[in-house]
């Protein structure tokens, strides 16, 4: 069963860019899409962006002008750069693969997440 | 952009009880819902996609119904597990868009 892990700063300045890395073990990036999810502590879920497998991606139009998502199937990771945060950034922030196979266009695998707080 | 609604926001129950949890979308999202479940601090897990497929692994006291812009979430004898957050989602429209999440409390 594959298995995501987020890593990265817990700590980021406001102003700053937020860099996290994913990394995926027991499977291939191949052939899925690569999502960024966040949690507000105590808060809904929010769609970040994807990267395909073969480097196309796609954001959402709120984060667009501030988020890059990339992948590197040779390290089998995926990066998220969020720029410019503020507190509002503040959230927990999940590696999600979306699956083409069986529960296809659906978030199958979730990493553990990683919280990051944006505080001076 | 289409908006889901859940409903109740929090249900208190006992283990041993059916629980149903509604998700209204603003316009139809034909059958493209998927139901997830969220503990505390724990990543949300895929119970139901396409409205009624159970995702692997997930036990058979979790049904999902509906078409449309009416769903709903059944769990038919709630274990000690269960107890949980519970989200649905739409992928019809653009950008993929979670409801705000039902609380399932223990009574």
């Amino acid at each position: 069963q594959v298995q995501l892990q987020e890593s990265g700063p817990g700590l980021v300045q406001p102003s700053e860019t937020l860099s996290l890395t994913c990394t995926v073990s027991n499977g291939s990036m191949n052939n899925y899409y690569w999502n960024w999810i966040r949690q507000p502590p105590g808060k809904g879920l929010e769609w970040i962006g994807y990267v395909f497998y073969s480097g196309g991606t796609n954001y959402n139009p709120s984060l667009k002008s501030r988020v890059s998502i990339s992948g590197d199937t040779s390290k089998n990771q995926i990066s998220l750069n969020l720029s410019s945060v503020t507190a509002a950034d503040t959230a927990v922030y999940y590696c999600v693969r979306e699956d083409l196979m069986v529960a296809t266009g659906w978030f199958d695998s979730w990493g553990p997440g990683i919280l990051v707080t944006v505080s001076s | 952009e289409i908006v889901l609604t859940q409903s109740p926001a929090t249900l208190s129950l006992s283990p041993g009880d059916a629980a149903t949890l509604s998700c209204r979308a603003s316009q139809s999202v034909y059958n493209y819902i998927a139901w997830y479940q969220q503990k505390p601090g724990q990543a949300p897990r895929l119970l139901i996609y396409d409205a009624s497929k159970r995702a692997t692994g997930i036990p058979d006291r979790f049904s999902g119904s509906g078409s449309g812009t009416d769903f709903s979430l059944t769990i038919s004898s709630l274990e000690p597990e269960d107890f949980a957050v519970y989200y649905c989602q739409q992928r019809t429209d653009w950008p993929p868009l979670f409801g705000p999440g039902t609380k399932v409390e223990n009574k």
